[in-house]
């Protein structure tokens, strides 16, 4: 099964951005779709926002539109999440989990088979 | 927006059935996913599209959905089985994840 590689900065200053980066192991990450999810400290998963890897094509949660970019580089292998205006509320651990999605009809089926390690940050001064 | 509702916490014997319930307006017309995940370590996919189990994951995990209300069964509790357990859906164009529940195996 595909792994999933992260990493980005341990601690960014309140204000500044962060961009982590995900990678799959050892392939490309098209045709898939990487989601952004991340926990806050002692708290549940919060979704951030998809990106495909083979076409760009992004979409954000609408409590992070306007600070969350979703983008891919050139070679499809590795995806990025930058996130701006950093508070110490975006204290937390950023995964990406990979999409695997069905249609039945109107019913859509959705989950997660596979999970980064996650990257910690820590937003302090 | 769309909510999914757990319970914080469950405690279960080992050796008996744990129960950990996920409630949100017309779940039964939404695929239901959970995720187990321990202490320090990324979610582990355990339940999708309601009951189907991930090819890795024993079958003392099983999982259902009536009314509203998605239930994930952990039978033969095991220590190894304590951890926190969150349900995921579909709703919008957005992913809902449940509030988790932690899993005491007393």
């Amino acid at each position: 099964q595909v792994q999933f590689v992260q990493s980005g900065p341990d601690v960014v200053k309140p204000g500044a951005s962060v961009k982590i980066s995900c990678r799959a192991s050892g392939s490309t990450l098209t045709p898939n779709t990487l989601h952004w999810v991340r926990q806050n400290p002692g708290q549940g998963l919060e979704w951030m926002g998809w990106i495909n890897a083979a076409t760009g094509h992004s979409k954000i949660s609408q409590r992070f539109q306007g600070r969350v970019t979703l983008m891919k580089d050139t070679s499809a292998t590795t995806v990025f999440l930058e996130l701006s205006s950093l508070t110490s509320d975006d204290t937390a651990v950023y995964y990406c989990a990979r999409e695997v999605i069905e249609s039945f009809g109107e019913l859509l089926s959705l989950h997660f088979d596979s999970w980064g390690a996650g990257t910690r940050v820590t937003v302090s001064s | 927006s769309y909510d999914l509702t757990q319970p914080p916490s469950v405690s279960v014997s080992p050796g008996q059935t744990a129960t950990i319930s996920c409630s949100g307006e017309n779940l039964a017309y939404k695929y239901v996913s959970w995720y187990q995940q321990r202490p320090g370590q990324s979610p582990l996919l355990v339940i999708y599209k309601d009951n189907k189990r991930p090819s890795r994951i024993p079958d003392r995990l099983s999982a259902s959905t009536s009314g509203n209300t998605a239930t994930l069964t952990i039978s033969g509790t095991q220590a190894v089985d304590e951890a926190d357990y969150f349900c995921q859906a579909w709703e919008s164009t957005s992913v809902v994840f449940g509030g988790g529940t932690k899993l005491t195996v007393l």
